[in-house]
């Protein structure tokens, strides 16, 4: 059972052109939502997260925004570079003391030169 | 990678073989997890320990089998059981403290 959904599946961007990717999670329960990204044949690393009492949080070029109502989430990367290109993942994270995380499908982002 | 290595790269089973996966970190981290990742689904949750000489199932725990013996050691045995074991294995560790997973580098399966 698929808990965090994420769309799209890929992603091409213009260099400088914005980047949007979106999450839908089900489990009202969840209380942390990272975003990591993965270069290929690497691990995944935190990019961004948010809590469900903040709204949007903004690290440099990377704005998460959050609908605790609509159950939805997501990533913008503002004026997108080439070495942007990668694959991105939303994830929940489950309460208590276990903290398990439940992944989207990820989205493979490319931005051209 | 955050200080969690993982061993080896790359590995090739034949099928009926059991193979150990290495996971190690010295992050002093309490807990440490081991994802499977295929294309187009993810990372899903195999196992996790919170502490040593305890451990967990995940989601998708049938044909895998752990143990932690010591807090910086988690490691993952791939048994013939699994019916589709070739993927790509990713091992992670957090603190009580902090939401953040690391990730290691991974392993990637093949089975021939």
């Amino acid at each position: 059972q698929q808990q965090v959904k994420q769309s799209p599946q890929s992603l091409i961007v213009q260099k400088g052109g914005i980047s949007i990717i979106n999450c839908a999670y089900e489990n009202t329960a969840f209380d942390y939502f990272p975003w990591y990204q993965q270069f290929p044949g690497k691990g995944p690393a935190l990019l961004i997260a948010i809590r469900p009492d903040v709204s949007e949080k903004k690290e440099g070029r990377f704005t998460i925004s959050f609908n605790k109502s609509a159950k939805q989430f997501s990533l913008h990367i503002m004026d997108s570079q080439p070495g942007d290109s990668a694959t991105y993942f939303c994830a929940a994270q489950s309460p208590g003391s276990a903290r398990q995380l439940t992944f989207g499908s990820g989205t493979q982002l490319t931005v051209l030169p | 990678d955050g200080g969690i290595t993982q061993s080896p790269k790359y590995l090739f089973r034949k099928e009926g073989q059991n193979v150990t996966l290495s996971c190690e970190q010295n992050l002093n981290h309490d807990a440490m997890y081991w994802y499977r990742q295929d294309p187009g689904q993810g990372l899903r949750l195999i196992y996790y320990s919170q502490i040593v000489n305890d451990f967990q199932k995940g989601d998708i725990a049938e044909g895998y089998s752990v143990s932690r013996e010591k807090k910086e050691s988690f490691p993952l045995t791939v048994t013939s059981a699994q019916k589709n074991p070739t993927a790509f294995y990713l091992c992670a560790s957090s603190t009580s403290s902090y939401n953040e997973q690391f990730f290691g580098p991974g392993t990637r399966l093949t089975v021939l």
